[in-house]
């Protein structure tokens, strides 16, 4: 079957970074595109981007432009967010998803980054 | 970008109730529309994509519809396992947008 695993939980000091990993498994990883979503506590959800899993090819929404950075590990079907220079208003879950036909449709558990000093 | 208004924010519904969500993009994203229901510490889940097909395991009780811009999820019976938030998404161009959400519980 079908499986998003995600790495465990985070908490970090501001100006730290983290990567988080998102392993997926019961598919061919490079025919379908990874996409990031991020819920800050009590919001709602938020898409950051995506990266194309044939070419690596990463694209991001304005707002995570600079700091954020999309990576694969092809032969290990993982997907990685790295967040650098890391600030408060980063902490959140943030959730990988498969791109299938025509939407959105397999979720990571989400990993929860804690930021504070 | 596509702006998706959800509403509404909230609503409080008996059992047996239909309930219905809406969602209004700011311009054509054709059937470029999806439903998902997120419970408390959960990955949202899937219901309902191309604005009216169902998921795989979704109950029927769950159905998408379409009018021009404006896309509903209904709720045929509600049912105490359909409390959480609901979310709709556009998948038409990105940024990919979310409508803010609506928070369903029981009355």
């Amino acid at each position: 079957q079908i499986q998003l695993v995600q790495s465990g939980p985070e908490l970090k000091k501001p100006g730290e970074s983290v990567k988080i990993s998102c392993k997926a498994s019961g598919y061919t990883f490079t025919d379908y595109a990874m996409h990031w979503v991020k819920q800050a506590p009590g919001k709602g959800l938020k898409w950051m981007g995506w990266i194309n899993t044939y070419t690596g090819k990463p694209t991001y929404a304005d707002d995570f432009k600079g700091r954020f950075v999309f990576s694969l590990e092809a032969s290990a079907s993982t997907a990685n967010l790295q967040i650098s220079n890391l600030k408060n208003e980063d902490t959140a879950t943030y959730f990988c998803a498969r791109e299938g036909i025509p939407t959105l449709d397999y979720w990571g558990q989400g990993v929860m980054v804690t930021v504070s000093s | 970008d596509i702006q998706m208004t959800q509403s509404p924010a909230s609503l409080s519904a008996s059992l047996e109730e239909i309930v219905t969500i809406t969602c209004q993009a700011s311009q054509d994203i054709g059937n470029w529309l999806a439903w998902y229901q997120q419970k408390p510490g959960k990955s949202p889940q899937l219901l309902i994509y191309g604005a009216t097909s169902l998921a795989d395991g979704v109950p029927s009780r769950f159905s998408g519809s379409r009018s021009g811009t404006q896309y509903s999820l209904k709720i045929s019976r509600l049912q105490v396992e359909d409390i959480g938030i609901y979310y709709c998404l556009q998948a038409y161009s990105a940024p990919y947008t979310f409508g803010a959400g609506t928070k369903l519980e029981l009355k």
